[in-house]
């Protein structure tokens, strides 16, 4: 069975640009949980979607958001870059998402925001 | 909220140690999750439990609900352990809160 997958693996921008990171889950799995890992806030989580409805939403401002596809892939915007959403975005996917099972990582995808 | 603490926040050990990581919680859980973070970021899960105490390898995961305390263990530690070691406790549902991570370095 395929692993999750991110893309793009490094992706650099300025200020003020908007990004979209994809995230593809192992498949059969519905729930897709996001992520942002820095050095100095560590892991936090970013939202969690489910059926293609949000479920949970972390402590972010509204210029992160998401989606989440009828094939269960997913996909992250951050609008608006600042310098501080410089950081590794790390998706996982789990089969129904009620925080008792494995959650499965991604890669990451690596963002520099100049 | 709950409150995730580890320790130690960093680790060295010689190969064939016996490694102890900790974690402790605030508030009662369902289910605690012990993840692996090597070098370029990729995360593993290692471990999911809600009781007791579970074994894979070399890795042993125990949990204590009352004292809200899991400990995780490395017997005949190798330098390719060397990695972060992350607790994370589910808040709601798959939104989980995560420790500071323990810096482990096993030296040959």
């Amino acid at each position: 069975k395929a692993g999750v997958t991110q893309t793009p693996r490094y992706l650099i921008k300025t200020r003020g640009q908007q990004v979209t990171l994809s995230c593809s889950p192992i498949s059969g799995h519905r729930s897709v949980s996001w992520y942002q890992q820095t050095p100095g806030q560590g892991l936090q989580f970013l939202f969690e979607y489910f059926s293609e409805t949000q479920r949970n939403k972390g402590n972010f401002p509204g210029r992160f958001s998401g989606r989440q596809f009828s094939n269960s892939r997913s996909e992250m915007n951050v609008s608006t870059l600042e310098l501080g959403d410089s950081a590794l975005y790390l998706c996982a996917s789990s089969l129904v998402g009620d925080g008792q099972e494995t959650q499965y990582f991604g890669p990451g995808t690596r963002l520099l925001v100049l | 909220k709950n409150e995730v603490e580890q320790s130690p926040q960093n680790l060295t050990a010689q190969e064939g140690e016996f490694i102890t990581i900790n974690c402790s919680y605030s508030v009662g859980i369902s289910a605690l999750h012990w993840l692996q973070q090597h070098p370029g970021g990729g995360i593993v899960s290692l471990f999911m439990l809600s009781s007791g105490k579970k074994k894979h390898g070399r890795l042993i995961a125990t949990i204590n609900i009352q004292e809200k305390h899991s400990s995780l263990h490395i017997t005949a530690s190798h330098p390719r352990d060397s990695a972060v070691y992350i607790c994370a406790v589910p808040e709601y549902g798959n939104k989980l809160v995560f420790g500071a991570g323990t810096i482990l370095r096993v030296k040959s």
